[in-house]
């Protein structure tokens, strides 16, 4: 099994609502991560967890929470957003976290905020 | 700063023609990789190779091949006979270490869209 599982495919929210998007994975992988993609641009990097704990946050707003439940489980909590924050959220995994790992996207959750 | 540049930003072409996707960066690293991912219309990043700094051999999977040329800072990414299944957004990514130092993140190039025409 070499996938990642992302829910849902399509949200629309508004402004003042709290929603999550789900990601799993059962490939044992220990690394999990969260990316932005506006249309027509290259995915940017949001958050990294290496073994269930948070390694990397690349300064993204507090609007955004992302937790890690277990190894197999990735959820980013949105509240209070922007329309500016409708994008593809992207989650992938991989083995470790050295260079030489190579990641495995989900199909993403499109969001659109309203 | 490492920095990955795809400069085509679309490209068309016509069924069964060869087509090759360029791909130069920039790193102060001696020891780094190098990715290819391919975005369909469906959204999801297949990964497509992985090469590291220091195997500058060519590599062949089907209609794919890659050329690395560290002398260039290359990692040009060509695929023979194109199909119409080959229409996606093709990334070029380098594994670079984020600024603590303790983890390694990717960094993407912009992307060439591959139009494939029947």
């Amino acid at each position: 099994d070499t996938e990642v599982t992302q829910t849902p495919k399509h949200l629309v929210m508004g402004m003042t609502n709290k929603k999550s998007l789900k990601c799993e994975q059962h490939m044992g992988h220990r690394a999990m991560y969260w990316y932005k993609q506006k249309a027509k641009k290259p995915p940017e990097l949001m958050f990294v967890y290496s073994y269930e704990k948070l390694s990397i946050n690349e300064s993204v707003p507090s609007r955004f929470s992302p937790e890690c439940p277990n190894s197999s489980l990735l959820n980013l909590h949105l509240h209070a957003l922007q329309p500016e924050d409708s994008a593809l959220y992207l989650c992938a995994s991989s083995a470790g976290t050295t260079m030489n790992t190579e990641a495995f996207f989900g199909q993403g959750t499109r969001l659109t905020v309203v | 700063a490492q920095k990955v540049t795809q400069a085509q930003t679309e490209i068309s072409v016509v069924e069964k023609e060869d087509v090759t996707l360029d791909c130069v960066y920039e790193t102060r690293d001696t020891t780094y990789y190098l990715f290819w991912y391919k975005q369909p219309p469906s959204g999801e990043l297949v990964f497509l190779i992985r090469r590291n700094s220091f195997d500058e051999q060519n590599e062949i999977s089907g209609r794919y091949s890659w050329n690395f040329q560290k002398s260039t800072s290359s990692f040009n990414f060509t695929i023979t006979a194109s199909q119409v299944v080959d229409s996606a957004v093709y990334f070029c990514a380098l594994s670079e270490r984020n600024s603590g130092g303790s983890n390694y993140k990717l960094t993407f190039g912009k992307g060439t869209l591959l139009t494939v025409n029947p």
